[in-house]
């Protein structure tokens, strides 16, 4: 079974400051991850997504995020935020074993809430 | 490209009531999902498609949820009766194909049981 744990479930920051929001997971097989943004009374849409080769996956909006397998660790960062980042993060997993119960299927994490302020 | 559509966006029922969402993927995606969003925690799936086949459905309340996607095309989500604990955002989503693809979310369908 698969799960995903996003350490903290919210982030206060100032605008232009960096941030980083954390996501830990734990899988018997390969996986494919992901992060997924949603704004306030929308559906989520993807950030950016890791396969394969480099583990330094560059996204949308200015987003970034680094695979480590050894800590299996999957953390976003940006070096500097907009008020307009604010909303919230979910991480997730899917399962690459072709025909595996997990195909296809993301596990998400609990969601952070990243909060920017003026 | 249109994304993937919703209906209803709200809905309020009292319990023991049923409702039904009803979602129309993007167009050739042969994947569809059902997520479940309770308030403060991040989704969950209840069902996959597989073009009109059921993949998983392991957490699917198959007691009171339903679920079919007639043709491999648009889907219904049947909820019969329904619970307090079933207020959530049903969001469904769809990808060309399993694992690894993109999946693309609608807005969701947020139902409040009273």
């Amino acid at each position: 079974a698969q799960s995903v744990t996003q350490l903290d479930s919210q982030v206060p920051v100032f605008e232009e400051a960096p941030v980083e929001l954390r996501c830990n997971y734990s899988s018997s097989v390969s996986v494919y991850l992901f992060w997924y943004v949603q704004y306030p009374n929308q559906g989520l849409q993807l950030l950016l997504k890791y396969l394969s080769g480099s583990t330094l996956v560059k996204g949308i909006n200015g987003f970034e995020a680094e695979f480590n397998k050894s800590q299996t660790s999957f953390h976003l960062r940006k070096p500097s935020v907009h008020i307009s980042d604010t909303a919230e993060y979910f991480c997730a997993v899917s399962d690459q074993q072709a025909g595996g119960t997990s195909y296809g299927k993301l596990t998400f994490g609990q969601g952070t809430i990243l909060t920017v302020h003026p | 490209e249109a994304g993937v559509a919703q209906s209803p966006r709200y809905k309020i029922i009292e319990k023991r009531q049923s409702v039904a969402f009803w979602c129309n993927p993007i167009s050739g995606h042969a994947t569809l999902y059902w997520y479940q969003q309770i308030l403060g925690q991040g989704p969950k799936l209840l069902i996959q498609f597989q073009n009109n086949g059921v993949v998983d459905d392991s957490q699917l309340p198959k007691d009171r949820f339903s679920a079919e996607r007639l043709k491999g095309v648009d889907s219904t989500l049947k909820i019969q009766p329904a619970k307090l604990e079933d207020s959530a955002v049903y969001l469904c989503a769809s990808s060309l194909e399993p694992s690894g693809n993109t999946i693309y979310f609608g807005e969701g369908s947020w139902l409040t049981v009273v």
